[in-house]
């Protein structure tokens, strides 16, 4: 079936604009992770969703930073404000029996 | 908290050779495995897995892992690596929940021919 799919697959703004990340999960998939890869780094963590139980914003670097989901189906993940350093790919993730699938990401660029 | 090391940034080797890259954890519990591989400008795939069981795991493409409690490790290997097994690998933990992973900094793999 189809995997998870993300867009735009790249986005260019210019610093203290606003941006907003689009994730498809794959359906039927109720938890679903969005991660942050910075150039030359592993994958950080940002939030997780699971069902209707409150998201784990742990990850979320500031409050410039929000996510929503509804139900099971379609998350963004927007960046208020954005600064140089939130440059980076965004990755959106889903589970099944303990394994995540991720899709191809969303690359930002903060010029 | 957890943390996972990949200790080589960068490895090369050539076409036909064997290969093992290096992954560490520090946790309390045997959290889940993983290695993921991921090619320029592309999402992350799952090579294999470990939950619990057989300490040698298969996965796609050919490679193996080896779980060793003892050394806390999760080495990926591959007997013979072909040139389109250059990319870059991640080795990731669960530690339990199916909550977030938490991932190692990576290793960029580059096969000469």
């Amino acid at each position: 079936g189809a995997g998870v799919s993300q867009s735009p697959s790249n986005k260019v703004t210019e610093k203290g604009k606003d941006v907003e990340l689009r994730c498809d999960p794959i359906s039927g998939h109720t938890a679903l992770y969005w991660y942050r890869q910075r150039l030359g780094q592993g994958l950080e963590f940002l939030i997780y969703f699971q069902g209707n139980s409150a998201p784990d914003k742990s990850g979320l670097p500031s409050d410039r930073f929000s996510a929503e989901r509804t139900g099971e189906s379609v998350s963004t993940l927007t960046i208020q404000r954005t600064q140089q350093e939130d440059s980076a790919v965004y990755l959106c993730a889903c589970r099944q029996q303990e394994t995540q699938y991720f899709g191809p990401g969303t690359r930002l660029l903060v010029l | 908290a957890q943390s996972v090391t990949q200790p080589d940034i960068h490895i090369t080797v050539s076409e036909g050779a064997s290969l093992e890259l290096r992954c560490n954890y520090s946790y309390g519990a045997t959290p889940y495995l993983f290695w993921y591989v991921q090619s320029p400008g592309q999402g992350l795939q799952l090579l294999l897995k470990y939950f619990s069981g057989d300490t040698l795991v298969q996965g796609i493409k050919g490679f193996e892992a080896e779980f060793k409690r003892s050394q806390s490790s999760f080495n990926l290997r591959k007997p013979s690596v072909h040139w389109s097994d250059a990319a870059e690998y991640f080795c990731a933990v669960d530690a339990g929940g199916g909550n977030k992973l938490t991932f190692g900094t990576g290793t960029q793999l580059k096969v000469e021919l």
